[in-house]
């Protein structure tokens, strides 16, 4: 069946070290997002896709980076330099305007 | 600053009776507002949602109120079950060069009590 398939659930870091995180589609949706949630607050918009090989910045987009070479995928690579990783990463996506679909995140940590 | 506000952390509520939901909002280029349900460890899952053009949406047992003239919405769950447990998020919508960009409010925690 159709969704959106993050792995791994759970990443642990060595500060100083990138991490890429995976998102996969098969619902044949353009657009796809990263999220970043820390406790108590809601999800904050790190990148964006409308389409492959294209992709924007969103609020927090400081120390990630991502590519779109496949309509399916979409990962993010949680750089060294972004100072406070530990979080929440959540990869979403949606066709046009219609609500957008989560994954089930990956809670990345910092060793 | 903080375009959406869900100003209720939680809200605990006896099964059966009516659960409210308010969230705020700033900025009136939004044009679509949904919220979204989230259990521990998995992704928010969609609820309902309501354009800018309407003042209520019904599914169900949940219905989303919006008051453009206050920016305020608000989610009511009746009757109230123990399975709606869990973490609601308000989320508004501009559209931002043809990408549909959502802006979530901190969430607030939703028990039902038996």
């Amino acid at each position: 069946d159709g969704g959106i398939t993050q792995s791994p659930k759970y990443l642990f870091r060595k500060e100083g070290q990138n991490v890429t995180l995976s998102c996969e589609q098969n619902l044949n949706h353009d657009a796809m997002y990263w999220y970043r949630q820390d406790p108590g607050q809601g999800l904050r918009l790190i990148y964006y896709s409308q389409i492959v090989n294209d992709f924007q910045k969103g609020d927090i987009a400081e120390g990630y980076s991502v590519s779109r070479e496949k309509k399916e995928s979409f990962p993010l690579t949680v750089t060294s330099a972004q100072k406070n990783p530990t979080a929440f990463y959540l990869c979403a996506s949606s066709r046009d305007v219609q609500p957008q679909h989560f994954g089930d995140g990956t809670r990345l940590s910092i060793l | 600053d903080q375009q959406v506000k869900q100003n209720s952390p939680s809200l605990s509520v006896q099964e059966g009776r009516i659960s409210i939901l308010n969230c705020d909002y700033t900025n009136s280029m939004f044009d679509y507002f949904l919220w979204y349900k989230k259990y521990p460890a998995e992704g928010p899952t969609f609820l309902i949602s309501i354009s800018s053009i309407k003042d209520k949406n019904e599914d169900g047992r949940f219905t989303v109120f919006l008051n453009k003239s206050a920016k305020h919405l608000s989610l009511h769950i009746v009757p109230s079950q123990p399975g709606d447990s869990a973490v609601y998020f308000c989320a508004a919508s501009a559209l931002v060069q043809g990408a549909q960009k959502l802006v979530f409010g901190q969430g607030t925690r939703l028990t039902i009590n038996p």
